[in-house]
């Protein structure tokens, strides 16, 4: 069973479109984040969920809008696409409540706008 | 603020040779955890190892050793005759244990192990 999935894999856009990558853990996690990996491999926080509640947002353009419907789901919603925006978004989780701060990385999604 | 740095941003080594990289770390947090993961060609994020700065002792894990020093701020790892397989990017990451739950990455070193 794959902890931490996220779908799809490769994504392949235009410019201006809107896109969602989507998360799911299945490890009984509180708290859930999505990080970015750019074309130098440079991983950086965007958004950290706990308990379906905002904790981190980093200075991230108002067009990205994380959703977490429920503990074990948090999607990435990206409105008017750019090209600057092709990276690497990983997904995570981490139980913070028993204060083991051990983070699971999803699988990747590689998001590439033309 | 926390800072990670991992000067080495390329390291090419013949297998069966021994590989270190370097982790510096910043923080004004008496208590706060790093981490080492790797990232092979696949692409994914593999958890290697997490130390809290209350534990400065030595681990040892198959041909994995980490050598936490708090008096220099480092966190460096080895890898003792090394394999084709442990050709990868190798980040070091540091969290603060208070709420704010962000790991801050260093920018990575690549190891590539030529056969």
């Amino acid at each position: 069973d794959t902890a931490v999935s996220q779908t799809p894999k490769y994504l392949v856009t235009q410019m201006g479109n809107d896109k969602s990558i989507k998360c799911e853990q299945n490890l009984g996690h509180d708290t859930m984040y999505w990080y970015k990996q750019d074309s130098k491999k440079f991983l950086k926080i965007m958004f950290s969920y706990n308990n379906k509640e905002l904790i981190i947002n980093e200075t991230v353009p108002n067009r990205f809008s994380p959703k977490s419907p429920d503990k074990a789901h948090l999607n990435l919603h990206i409105n008017s696409l750019e090209l600057g925006d092709s990276a690497v978004y990983f997904c995570a989780s981490s139980q913070e409540s028993t204060g083991s701060y051990g983070y699971t990385f999803g699988s990747g999604t590689r998001l590439t706008v033309v | 603020a926390q800072k990670v740095t991992q000067a080495q941003t390329e390291i090419s080594v013949v297998e069966k040779e021994d590989v270190t990289l370097d982790c510096v770390y910043e923080t004004r947090d008496t208590t706060y955890y790093l981490f080492w993961y790797k990232q092979p060609p696949s692409g994914e994020l593999v958890f290697l190892i997490r130390r809290n700065s209350f534990d400065e002792q030595n681990e040892i894990s198959g041909r994995y050793s980490w050598n936490f020093q708090k008096s220099t701020s480092s966190f460096n790892f080895t890898i003792t005759a090394s394999q084709v397989v442990d050709s990868a990017v190798y980040f070091c990451a540091l969290r603060r244990r208070s709420n704010d739950y962000k790991l801050s990455f260093g920018a990575g070193t690549t190891v590539t192990v030529r056969a």
